[in-house]
């Protein structure tokens, strides 16, 4: 079974460009979850999907940062404007069942320069 | 809210030492306590949660709840166990399902 998938494990942009951040969960997984870890703190969930629908987006830093999961399939989370402090490592999860474990992905490396 | 706190963030041991790695928390409600670990190079996964109370590659840890705590435990560390370990929070009510991580602690096994 293919575990989540994150897409592309390392971006490198300049500050004020677009950047696009894809994960596929598991197969059959409603429950979808972007984190973030940015430099030296801890890793911070950022929003919580089941299904298309956004169930949780309260650690969504700011308007920059969009995220969809249209059809309940692969989610996507835009960042534009990108500002330095968006660099980090962002981290996709996905669970399912009533155990509700979360899975990772093994995260994109984000630099904004 | 919620908070997961990890003291060390660096525990250096030699192998066949014992090991404890700290996490404390504070919540309100009653939390489902999790250990994640990160091996060099791999994604981050489960370890082990506290409700499951099992052993994994030797590692156990309690919830402690009058401590607010959940040490992670392994008596005789082997140098494969160096790794970054996250202990997590999750409410175990219907509020939501997100995650609250400690900073980590790195923990090294020398030979």
């Amino acid at each position: 079974e293919a575990g989540v998938t994150q897409f592309p494990s390392h971006s490198v942009i300049e500050k004020g460009q677009t950047v696009t951040l894809r994960c596929d969960p598991i197969s059959g997984h409603d429950n979808l979850y972007w984190y973030r870890r940015v430099m030296g703190k801890e890793i911070k969930f950022l929003l919580h999907f089941v299904k298309e629908s956004k169930q949780d987006e309260s650690g969504m830093p700011n308007n920059r940062f969009l995220a969809e999961r249209t059809g309940g399939t692969y989610s996507t989370l835009k960042v534009q404007p990108a500002e330095l402090e968006d660099s980090g490592v962002y981290f996709c999860a996905s669970s399912q069942g009533r155990k509700n474990i979360q899975y990772f992905g093994a995260g994109t490396r984000l630099s904004v320069l | 809210a919620q908070r997961v706190t990890q003291p060390e963030k660096l525990l250096s041991v030699f192998k066949g030492a014992p090991v404890e790695l700290k996490c404390n928390y504070s919540y309100s409600g009653s939390p489902e306590l999790f250990w994640y670990v990160q091996y060099s190079r791999q994604r981050l996964q489960l370890l082990l949660r506290h409700i499951s109370r099992e052993s994994i590659k030797g590692f156990t840890a309690d919830l402690n709840k009058g401590e607010t705590s959940f040490h992670l435990k392994k008596p005789f560390a082997q140098e494969e166990d160096s790794a970054m370990y996250y202990c997590a929070l999750r409410p175990l009510n219907n509020a939501g399902n997100m995650l609250t991580f400690g900073g980590g602690t790195r923990l090294m096994v020398k030979p």
